[in-house]
C-alpha cells in the first residue's frame, strides 16, 4: 500500500506569492518521521525540512514550514515569498517504526514552477 | 566538504553488459542506500546497508546486487543489465537511522543510466 501520496503532479504559482504543496501519509506507526526534499533540474536531491510525529511545533527552515495536522494524517509544504530558483521537483517521504526506520519512502512528487 | 560521490553521472549500455555504479562517501556514515528514481513512482529503494558486511534487500532489488567491504563505498551492481533498469540511479548515506529522528539522507548526485 502506499504510504506517501502526493495528488499534485504540477502546481504554478507567481514570483513572491506563497504556496501549498501537499503531502498525506498513512502509518499506524505513533513513532515516525516525516521530510522534504527538493530535486532541481540539475538532478540532486537537496533536503529541506523535517518533521517528528512527537513534535510539538510545525517545522520551519527559513522559507519553508511545514503544516503538520496529525489527526488528518497530512504534512503539507508551505513555501513563502517563491523565489525562481524553488522551481523543481518536490518529494514528501517519510520513515517509520514498520520498516525498521531502515528506508524513507518517497511520495511520486510535485513540480514546482515559479513564473516571473 | 561533505558528500556522497556517485560514478559515473551518465551510462549508456547494452543489455546484458555488467556494469558497477560506483558509490562513496567521506562522512563516516554506517547506513547506505540505493535508490532508483522513475517517473510517476518517485523514489524506492533497491538495498541497504546498515554498516560493513551487512546488507539488505529494499523494495526493488531484483536484478541489482551491493557489497559493502568498506565502509565509505557502496558499489551497485548490475550483473545482466536490461531496457527495464533504465532509470535514475541515487546513492545516499547516513548516520544509522534510529526511531522517527531526523537522519536525513545524504544523496549523491545521481546516475542518469540507458539500457539499450
Amino acid at each position: 500500500a502506499q504510504k506517501i501520496t502526493q495528488t499534485q503532479p504540477g502546481m504554478f504559482v507567481q514570483e513572491k506569492e506563497a504556496v501549498t504543496l501537499d503531502c498525506t501519509y498513512d502509518t499506524s506507526d505513533p513513532s515516525y518521521g516525516l521530510f522534504w526534499y527538493k530535486q532541481p533540474s540539475s538532478g540532486e536531491m537537496i533536503f529541506l525540512i523535517y518533521q517528528g510525529s512527537y513534535d510539538q511545533q510545525n517545522a520551519t527552515e527559513g522559507r519553508y514550514s511545514l503544516n503538520f495536522q496529525k489527526a488528518r494524517k497530512s504534512a503539507n509544504l508551505v513555501i513563502s515569498a517563491s523565489q525562481l530558483g524553488d522551481s523543481a521537483m518536490y518529494f514528501c517521504a517519510m520513515r517509520d517504526l514498520n520498516t525498521g526506520f531502515q528506508k524513507l519512502v518517497f511520495g511520486t512528487g510535485t513540480r514546482l514552477l515559479v513564473s516571473p | 566538504e561533505a558528500q556522497v560521490t556517485q560514478n559515473p553521472r551518465y551510462l549508456i549500455t547494452v543489455t546484458g553488459k555488467k556494469l558497477t555504479v560506483t558509490c562513496s562517501q567521506n562522512m563516516n556514515h554506517e547506513y547506505m542506500s540505493w535508490y532508483r528514481q522513475d517517473p510517476g513512482l518517485g523514489l524506492r529503494q533497491i538495498y541497504y546497508s546498515m554498516n560493513v558486511e551487512v546488507t539488505d534487500k529494499g523494495d526493488v532489488p531484483e536484478g541489482y546486487k551491493v557489497s559493502r567491504k568498506e565502509k565509505r563505498n557502496f558499489p551497485l551492481i548490475l550483473e545482466s543489465p536490461s531496457p527495464n533498469q533504465t532509470s535514475l540511479y541515487f546513492c545516499a548515506s547516513s548516520l544509522v537511522p534510529q526511531a522517527a529522528t531526523n537522519e536525513k539522507l545524504f544523496f549523491g548526485s545521481g546516475t542518469q543510466l540507458s539500457v539499450l
